[in-house]
């Protein structure tokens, strides 16, 4: 079974510039998972979709995160202008609908340096 | 609201030695509890998770972790370390009860296990 694909691995932009990363989760798992894992920190969820219906997106920073999840597959997380405190690892992962939500699959992570 | 305390942001080991890395939650409610391995340049690999019934729960690679509800603790421990467990761990904790589907994952901040030769 293909796990968690994320893409890019690394990006490197200037400060105000856009960024956009891709998720592509397990196939038939129904709930997707965008989190943001500052260096030395653990994973802080910023958005949560159940196929392509935001579920909560409390913790996002809407003036600049931005995240859509069309036809309740993939889905892409863009930051417009980015700061230097978004340098961080986004992660995406995703599970099945409950009850069986509890485990989830994590990609390997896009390492954002806004500089 | 849920939080996740690891008491220990490094622990050095030396290899074959034994090691607990210690995990904290606070929550009103019952609590699904799990350890998560980041190993250096790669997400998140689930170790082992506790749902209900039996305390100790056995993981992968020979990790194991016991539920205790009065100490509201969670401690991951290994009999025998080896160099290839060097990464970092996190606990973290989910709500089974809240409403709807935003059942999410708080976690803690992180140990870094450095297994020594």
């Amino acid at each position: 079974e293909a796990g968690v694909a994320q893409s890019p691995r690394y990006k490197i932009i200037e400060k105000r510039q856009s960024v956009a990363f891709w998720c592509n989760p397990i196939s038939g798992h129904a709930t997707l998972y965008w989190y943001q894992q500052i260096l030395g920190q653990g994973p802080k969820l910023l958005i949560q979709f159940q196929n392509n219906g935001v579920v909560d997106d409390s913790q996002l920073p809407k003036d600049r995160f931005s995240a859509e999840r069309l036809k309740g597959v993939d889905s892409t997380l863009k930051i417009q202008p980015a700061k230097l405190e978004d340098s961080a690892v986004y992660l995406c992962a995703s599970s099945l609908v409950p009850p069986r939500h509890y485990e989830q699959y994590f990609g390997p992570g896009t390492r954002l340096t806004v500089t | 609201a849920q939080s996740v305390t690891q008491l220990d942001s490094q622990v050095p080991v030396f290899e074959e030695a034994p090691v607990e890395l210690r995990c904290n939650y606070s929550s009103s409610v019952s609590v699904y509890l799990f350890w998560y391995v980041q190993y250096p340049n790669q997400g998140l690999q689930l170790l082992l998770k506790y749902l209900s019934g039996s305390t100790l729960v056995k993981g992968i690679n020979g990790f194991e972790a016991e539920f205790n509800k009065s100490q509201t603790s969670f401690h991951l421990r290994k009999p025998s370390v080896h160099i290839s467990d060097t990464a970092e761990y996190f606990c973290a904790v989910s709500d089974p009860i809240s409403s709807g589907s935003a059942r999410q994952l708080t976690f803690g901040s992180g140990t870094q296990l450095t297994v020594l030769p």
